[in-house]
């Protein structure tokens, strides 16, 4: 089974400064998907960013790119120029890329990321 | 907006009761994922609907359970509700065919709290 680990609990940056957020995975599969969710305290669940393993490319959103590390199995998120609507919780999420049963995503435990003004 | 509705936004209720959650996924989107967020537990997966078909489960009580009508909406039932079960249940939906594999996109979730 998946297990993804996020070791910050909380994390807090100042306004317009760069964070970045760490999580780590075990798995036995040689392709999936990784995913970072925001979850402000709206409490939606919105999706930052989406890595593919089988691509070397770190993927890029806008402020936000990942750090993919696949031998290391290690995805940790980075926001640059950080805002206030930054402020959230943020979860690191893993997802078999195989189909029939195996589509549902293991979260980790969050990391609290608070913007100081 | 993501394009899941979940109703209703919040649900009181008194321990012993059976309450239902809805979710109506992102048109197009085949796979409905009902997850659990508490407290003490984090975010787990509930159970998995693909086209009116349960496809996976995962750390679901009896004391639930869940469908997916044909018109792909899904509903989850919560009965004998003790007050360990007050939580975020959070719906979401993704295409999951052969030829595309997507993210998946959250609902607003529905905040039960067991009295």
């Amino acid at each position: 089974a998946q297990t993804v680990t996020q070791s910050q609990p909380e994390m807090s940056v100042q306004e317009a400064e760069t964070v970045t957020l760490s999580c780590t995975y075990d798995t036995s599969e040689s392709d999936y998907y990784l995913f970072w969710y925001k979850q402000p305290p709206s409490r939606q669940m919105i999706l930052v960013i989406r890595q593919e393993a089988y691509k070397q490319q770190n993927a890029t959103e806008n402020r936000f790119s990942v750090n993919f590390q696949k031998a290391a199995k290690s995805f940790s998120l980075k926001i640059s120029d950080s805002q206030l609507g930054d402020a959230a919780m943020y979860f690191c999420a893993y997802r078999s890329p195989l189909l029939g049963g195996n589509e549902k995503l293991t979260f980790g435990t969050g990391t609290r990321l608070t913007i100081i003004p | 907006d993501s394009g899941v509705t979940q109703t209703p936004k919040h649900l009181i209720t008194a321990t012993g009761q059976r309450v239902t959650l809805r979710c109506s996924p992102r048109s197009g989107d085949l796979s409905v994922y009902w997850y659990q967020q508490s407290l003490d537990q984090g975010l787990q997966f509930l159970i998995q609907y693909y086209n009116g078909e349960e496809r996976a489960k995962g750390n679901i009580l009896e004391r639930f359970s869940a469908q997916q009508f044909p018109d792909l909406h899904s509903e989850l039932n919560l009965s004998s509700l003790e007050l360990g079960d007050s939580a975020l249940y959070f719906c979401a939906s993704s295409v999951d065919s052969r030829q595309v594999t997507t993210e998946a996109f959250f609902g607003q979730g529905t905040r039960l709290t067991v009295v």
